[in-house]
């Protein structure tokens, strides 16, 4: 695709149910990252992908949180039992590999709202 | 100490001045430095990356690196209204390669 696409853009949901995220990252990017931005705060890192792997998964909260990416493309961000804190935009981002030198790509986001 | 350290602001600076914006980080073994902007409610966006010491001009924005002293700074020339937002200093860890954000400067430019 052109860019990183991501989905849903909005999502509100009750409080202690589950969520997906999706994120499709630019055509032959091989590293894929999760970032959680919450109301004027930076960028909290979550997780990242090289490939199907997850090299550093240290950001991701808690055991509610979990991530997957399979056939090196798609990544699907799953938070189970939703709390009015994990409310924020989640970004996904992707670069051709995880090389330092390499700029990572953000998609839009994904605004989740725990109500 | 954060791995990666800006002043969160705001920075306000009128119509045409010099936008300095700076950013500290921790791992030595760093070698790439990216300044990304963000708007309000969008994602962030690449505007530098710096590799080496000294300075690295592309239009108004200039980088400077000096890894002795581990700071990143960006200077942004004849600053306009539209340059107001959140600017993110990104360094990649040497060690896991994940890329650590700061947690952004915002600007605000005055006409």
């Amino acid at each position: 695709g052109a860019g990183v696409s991501q989905s849903p853009s909005n999502k509100v949901t009750e409080k202690g149910k589950d969520v997906e995220l999706r994120c499709d990252p630019i055509s032959g990017h091989t590293a894929l990252y999760w970032y959680r931005q919450s109301l004027g705060q930076g960028l909290e890192f979550l997780i990242y992908f090289q490939g199907n792997s997850a090299p550093d998964k240290s950001g991701l909260p808690s055991d509610r949180f979990s991530a997957e990416r399979t056939g090196g493309s798609v990544s699907t961000l799953t938070i189970q039992r939703t709390q009015q804190e994990d409310s924020a935009v989640y970004l996904c981002a992707s670069s051709p590999d995880s090389s330092s030198g390499n700029t990572i790509y953000f998609g839009e986001g994904s605004w989740l709202t725990v109500v | 100490q954060k791995e990666v350290e800006q002043n969160s602001g705001p920075l306000s600076v009128p119509e045409g001045a010099i936008a300095s914006l700076n950013c500290t980080y921790s791992d030595r073994g760093s070698q790439s430095f990216f300044w990304y902007r963000q708007y309000s409610g969008k994602s962030p966006e690449l505007i530098m990356s710096i590799y080496s010491n000294g300075d690295k001009e592309d239009g108004r924005f200039t980088a400077q690196l000096n890894k002795a002293s581990q700071y990143v700074s960006l200077l942004i020339r004849d600053s306009q209204p539209s340059d107001s937002a959140t600017y993110l200093c990104a360094v990649p860890s040497s060690n896991t390669g994940k890329l650590i954000f700061g947690q952004g400067t915002t600007l605000q430019v005055k006409p």
